[in-house]
């Protein structure tokens, strides 16, 4: 299974700025997505990471708060803009190595915003 | 929409107590049922994947089984180390891309020794 690693692992923040949160595959994989978990909730899917082009968001996620790049076969970034309280939560990383394989998940970033 | 519904939402067990989790859905053409464990601090870990009614997977204490409406989770004789969010996870076509999942809220599992 691909190894995912998301950094920074946590993060406390204050109101109004911007935070990058980068996720690295040891391997090429085919898919990668977004997810945010508020506390003591399941997944939420926030886009698909589109290689060399924009990503696909969900409802109720827009680009301009969450910003992603997918720069290669291997990495990725979200970025959570202008944060506020509500954008506390853990954002996960995930990806797909191939055709009917599963979905394999980074260990997340926690994120506080003050 | 699909809907993926689990319970109970938290079980207690203790050690060596046989039970089971329910994964109810509600999708549109079925590609998969997806079981993951997920451990305090850490991402969801993968488990098992079912296709189509009637599969069933086996690993170590666990073992999953496929319904047309729903999905099943024994365990058999759990340990402490088997405590956990058991998550469900669903992937149609009408969740949009080709591998997108759809999660239910999770069972949160606690074995006692």
């Amino acid at each position: 299974s691909a190894v995912i690693s998301q950094k920074p692992s946590r993060d406390i923040c204050q109101r109004g700025t911007s935070l990058t949160i980068q996720c690295q595959v040891d391997s090429q994989v085919t898919m990668m997505f977004w997810y945010r978990q508020q506390p003591g909730q399941s997944l939420t899917l926030i886009a698909t990471a589109n290689q060399g082009s924009e990503a696909t968001y969900e409802s109720g996620f827009v680009i301009d708060k969450f910003p992603i790049s997918r720069p290669n076969l291997t990495f990725s970034t979200l970025t959570v803009s202008n944060m506020s309280p509500e954008d506390s939560s853990i954002y996960l990383c995930s990806a797909i190595r191939g055709a009917d394989q599963p979905q394999h998940f980074g260990d997340g970033t926690r994120l506080s915003i003050l | 929409e699909d809907q993926v519904t689990q319970s109970p939402e938290a079980l207690r067990l203790q050690e060596g107590e046989s039970s089971s989790l329910n994964c109810s859905y509600t999708v549109s053409g079925l590609r998969g049922l997806f079981w993951y464990r997920q451990d305090p601090g850490k991402g969801p870990e993968f488990l098992f994947t079912l296709y189509s009614a009637g599969e069933e997977k086996e690993k170590e204490r666990l073992k999953a089984t496929l319904t047309k409406k729903e999905s099943f989770l024994h365990i058999t004789a759990p340990k402490p180390e088997d405590s956990a969010t058991y998550l469900c996870a669903v992937q149609a076509p009408s969740s949009g891309s080709a591998r997108q999942l759809t999660f239910g809220s999770g069972t949160q599992l606690t074995v006692l020794p």
